[in-house]
């Protein structure tokens, strides 16, 4: 149960896009379409921004979109706007009936 | 309302026992599974445990498996883990977190309460 790799920052000023990436392995991110990303600002609760590797709950901006190439998803924001300042996480199923998260990432709004 | 609500945090010594709940509303809680996640002062989010929405299936993560137990009361609307043989290291916030769809499409949260926060400490 190792966690997935998350770079631990990312930038962009207003208006661009910026993407995140999430490497796995063939027992998690590679093998299964169950990759979700979460959202969290500080001292709030994780909200899902994406769940079965590139589907937007309802209430998600089209803003956000996410795609997965072998072990490797990637969550794009584009648009970038303040309040997409935050944490993201991604997760994924694991082998063995287990849920495995990457390690964050910090968005930072330029 | 739609919601979540954990308790039953608090500072507990090393090696000693506790039970978080998480009461649920505004849903039919009985049709979905539920996760425990959980978030070291600081640091990134961590799965603990997840139960089906008939409790029939549980699972774990390495670093809980055999100390924890996951549980839930269908009739009260409420998810439980018993946290036994506690460790410095299980300090952290505690969250509940609801599967996104009904019945076994739980591997993705789309409802999480606020949490509660644990510190295992002398």
């Amino acid at each position: 149960q190792s966690a997935l790799t998350q770079p631990p920052s990312a930038s962009g000023s207003p208006g661009q896009s910026v993407t995140i990436s999430c490497t796995g392995t063939s027992s998690d991110v590679g093998g299964y379409n169950s990759v979700s990303w979460y959202q969290q600002h500080p001292g709030d609760a994780p909200k899902l921004m994406i769940y079965d590797v590139s589907n937007r709950p309802s209430g998600v901006p089209d803003r956000f979109s996410a795609s997965k190439s072998g072990n490797t998803a990637s969550l794009t924001v584009s648009g970038l706007q303040a309040e997409d300042e935050a944490d993201y996480y991604c997760s994924s199923y694991a082998a063995s009936n287990n849920v495995v998260f990457g390690g964050g990432t910090k968005l930072t709004v330029l | 309302q739609v919601q979540l609500v954990e308790s039953g945090g608090g500072v507990v010594q090393p090696g000693r026992s506790l039970r978080l709940s998480c009461a649920a509303s505004g849903f039919t809680f009985s049709t979905y599974g539920m996760h425990w996640v959980r978030q070291a002062p600081g640091k990134g989010l961590e799965w603990v445990s997840l139960i089906s929405h008939d409790g029939s299936n549980k699972y774990y993560a390495d670093s809980v498996k055999g100390r924890f137990t996951i549980s839930r009361d269908n009739s009260k609307n409420t998810l439980f883990v018993q946290m036994n043989s506690l460790r410095a290291e299980d300090t952290a916030v505690y969250y509940c977190a609801r599967g996104k769809g009904q019945y076994y499409d739980f591997w993705s949260s789309s409802l999480w309460g606020q949490g509660t926060l644990l510190t295992v400490s002398s």
